[in-house]
């Protein structure tokens, strides 16, 4: 099993560009997640989805988009990137059971000029 | 308030000694759980331990354990032995309430350093 995929693994956009961060997982994860690290802040949640089919904002969900595609991907979509949002991004998903233990990808680390 | 306080940003420790890094979490849930998260200098998040409100014993898992002291809203990790792989960064994680939409709340991180 690959666990938690994410594509690509680092990215340079400018100002205004667009693009999607791509995210799959093999355990048969019914939740998802898109969080962003940055410096000193630890990991905040941008946007989950609990099923296929639904998605919910989380903490810093202004300027990014979601789709849950199926049950194994989850985009995340810059719609015009900013530097702001520069960051390292990461997926995660877990299983809706007592722990719901979360499970990240590598990471994709973008930089916004 | 922060919802989870790591309050070391660093912590230094010799290989084979023992080490505490703390966490203290504030939340009026009943049910939650509590993690903790490994991120090496590669830079990938890996599970280490969970432990649930409603568990009566502290969780182990190899070399760590976490030090739950539920009235103190204390989930400190310990790691015994310390090698020089463990040196990365530590994150404490709150996951509040249980209904499958729930989500986790991060501390900031400490940073842990093993030298030989």
């Amino acid at each position: 099993n690959a666990g938690v995929t994410q594509t690509p693994k680092f990215q340079v956009l400018k100002t205004g560009q667009s693009m999607t961060l791509q995210c799959a997982q093999d355990m048969n994860h019914n939740s998802m997640y898109w969080y962003r690290q940055d410096p000193g802040m630890g990991l905040r949640l941008i946007y989950y989805s609990a099923s296929e089919g639904t998605t919910d904002k989380g903490e810093v969900p202004n300027g990014y988009n979601v789709s849950r595609l199926n049950k194994r991907e989850f985009s995340l979509r810059l719609e015009s990137a900013a530097p702001s949002q520069t960051s390292v991004y990461f997926c995660a998903s877990s299983h809706q059971d007592l722990k719901e233990t979360q499970y990240f990808g590598p990471g994709t680390r973008l930089l916004v000029l | 308030a922060q919802k989870i306080t790591q309050t070391q940003p660093g912590m230094f420790v010799q290989e084979k000694e023992a080490v505490t890094l703390d966490c203290t979490y504030d939340t009026s849930d009943q049910s939650y759980g509590l993690f903790w998260y490994k991120q090496p200098s590669s830079g990938e998040m890996i599970f280490l331990i969970y432990q649930g409100s409603y568990d009566e014993q502290n969780a182990t898992e190899g070399r760590y354990s976490l030090n739950f002291q539920k009235a103190r809203k204390s989930a400190n990790l310990v790691i015994s032995a310390s090698q020089l792989g463990d040196s990365a960064m530590y994150f404490c994680a709150m996951r509040e309430g249980n209904s499958g939409y729930s989500t986790l709340t991060f501390g900031k991180g400490t940073m842990l350093l093993v030298s030989p």
